[in-house]
């Protein structure tokens, strides 16, 4: 079946660096990719999203492309905040169930 | 984009009750509809997908005679915890697909905290 693999955090960082989150996938057919965000109490938020290879999703600084090749969709941004905090979720939605799979999540924590 | 809501937002009852918490999108109609659990720290579960019309299909290992799942319309799915005990408190998120010229997306609900005392 479907799965998603990524990073283990948690992650922390200093303000103004760079943030690299690996995730890859298994999955058959041709699945949608995306990173969802978690603040504390709340839902997912759809942070950016890849339809087929090749693509770039990108939102807020952040971005994932689609690697067909290496079944990888890594979150980065070049220089995260404070407000970046948060647990990110990598997931892949097949195209003919409909339905995602998600990754076991990642804690970010960004200090001043 | 789309908007799902979930009502309500936390809950808190006393073992041996049911609680529903209720799925609706907003402003587009969803013939299905996910309910997810998270419990702290996790990622989320898929329990069952929802299809309006028709009973919901349940993951394996999710009890539906205790997590009764209803999609009476295209924008309403519930979910009842029937006689909930303290390790059925969780975050339980319900998300709503959408199919459009632009291809199939999915919309995820706030959540909702259920606590059982």
């Amino acid at each position: 079946g479907d799965s998603v693999t990524q990073m283990e955090g948690p992650v922390t960082l200093s303000e103004e660096a760079f943030l690299t989150i690996n995730c890859t996938y298994t999955a058959t057919g041709y699945p949608s990719l995306f990173w969802y965000v978690q603040y504390p109490g709340e839902g997912l938020q759809l942070l950016l999203k890849a339809t087929k290879a090749d693509d770039k999703g990108s939102n807020k600084g952040f971005e994932a492309t689609y690697r067909k090749e290496t079944t990888s969709f890594h979150l980065e941004k070049g220089s995260v905040q404070v407000s970046d905090s948060a647990v990110y979720f990598c997931a892949l939605m097949s195209t003919n169930a409909g339905k995602s799979t998600f990754g076991d999540g990642t804690t970010l924590t960004v200090k001043p | 984009g789309a908007v799902v809501s979930q009502h309500p937002s936390r809950v808190i009852c006393k073992s041996g009750t049911s609680v529903k918490i209720e799925c609706r999108s907003l402003d587009f109609q969803a013939t299905t509809m996910f309910w997810y659990r998270q419990f702290p720290k996790q990622s989320l579960m898929l329990m069952a997908t929802s299809n309006e019309g028709s009973k919901a299909t349940y993951e394996q290992g999710v009890e539906k005679d205790k997590f009764l799942i209803n999609h009476a319309s295209l924008t309403l799915s519930t979910l009842t915890v029937t006689s909930a005990h303290p390790e059925d408190s969780s975050f339980y998120i319900c998300s709503a697909r959408s199919a459009t010229a632009r291809g199939v997306e999915q919309y995820f609900g706030p959540g909702t905290r259920l606590t059982v005392t």
